[in-house]
């Protein structure tokens, strides 16, 4: 199974200030398509995950364009350009390149 | 509107059975890859099962035998079928389409 590790676990953050969540795989997520199956997801408390950006750099509809993702092969990062108090919450990385899809174990930001 | 809708969960005894559904609406079950996801009580996410377009099914290590991902077109509803259930087993079970779009979970505690 290939391991994803998010660092740090804990981001205490100012209003205002950037934030920057690091993903890293235990191996490759290209896939034989060439895509990268990489996605990031925010859940705040008592909710459930909501996408934030997919195949590594690609923002949903809707999101703040404050979120930002970059990163390839087995390297990820998830930019907040300068949080707000409502980015409160988990944020997870997770790969569905092949099966089965694995998440990192999160990262709890929190303002400062 | 597109959304998915969970239910089933209960509390059960060690050793029991449960079978959660996933209710789905603005969009075709059968044409989606559909997954359920676990999240323990204050953990993480884990990936359960899944399901793709074509029919073939996928489980984790630690639900295989005991666990089975399944749909019904006529329905458009997904669901797990959750045997020999073990305390570990309690967590907020989602169901989730494309990597994308969450339910809102349903919580199966596993306790005598």
């Amino acid at each position: 199974d290939v391991v994803m590790t998010q660092s740090p676990l804990s981001l205490p953050v100012t209003v205002g200030q950037p934030a920057s969540i690091s993903c890293r795989s235990s191996q490759s997520l290209v896939s034989s398509d060439g895509n990268t199956y990489l996605s990031w997801f925010q859940q705040r408390p008592g909710q459930s995950p909501r996408r934030l950006i997919y195949k590594v750099s690609n923002r949903d509809s809707g999101v703040p364009d404050r979120f930002s993702g970059s990163g390839s092969g087995t390297d990820f990062t998830l930019k907040i350009s300068r949080v707000e108090a409502e980015d409160v919450g988990v944020y997870y990385c997770m790969h569905h390149t092949h099966w089965p899809w694995t998440f990192g174990q999160g990262t709890k930001v929190e303002i400062k | 509107e597109v959304q998915l809708v969970e239910s089933g969960g209960d509390l059960v005894q060690p050793g029991g059975s449960l079978r959660l559904s996933c209710a789905a609406s603005g969009f075709t079950v059968s044409s989606s890859y559909m997954s359920w996801v676990r999240q323990a009580p204050g953990k993480g996410l884990e990936s359960v099962s899944l399901v793709d377009p074509g029919g073939r099914t996928y489980s984790a290590d630690s639900v295989k035998d005991r666990f089975t991902i399944s749909r019904d077109n006529s329905k458009n509803t997904l669901y797990l079928q959750m045997n020999s259930l073990r305390a570990e087993d309690t967590a907020l079970y989602f169901c989730m389409r494309e990597a994308y779009l969450w339910g809102q979970g349903t919580l199966v505690t596993v306790s005598s």
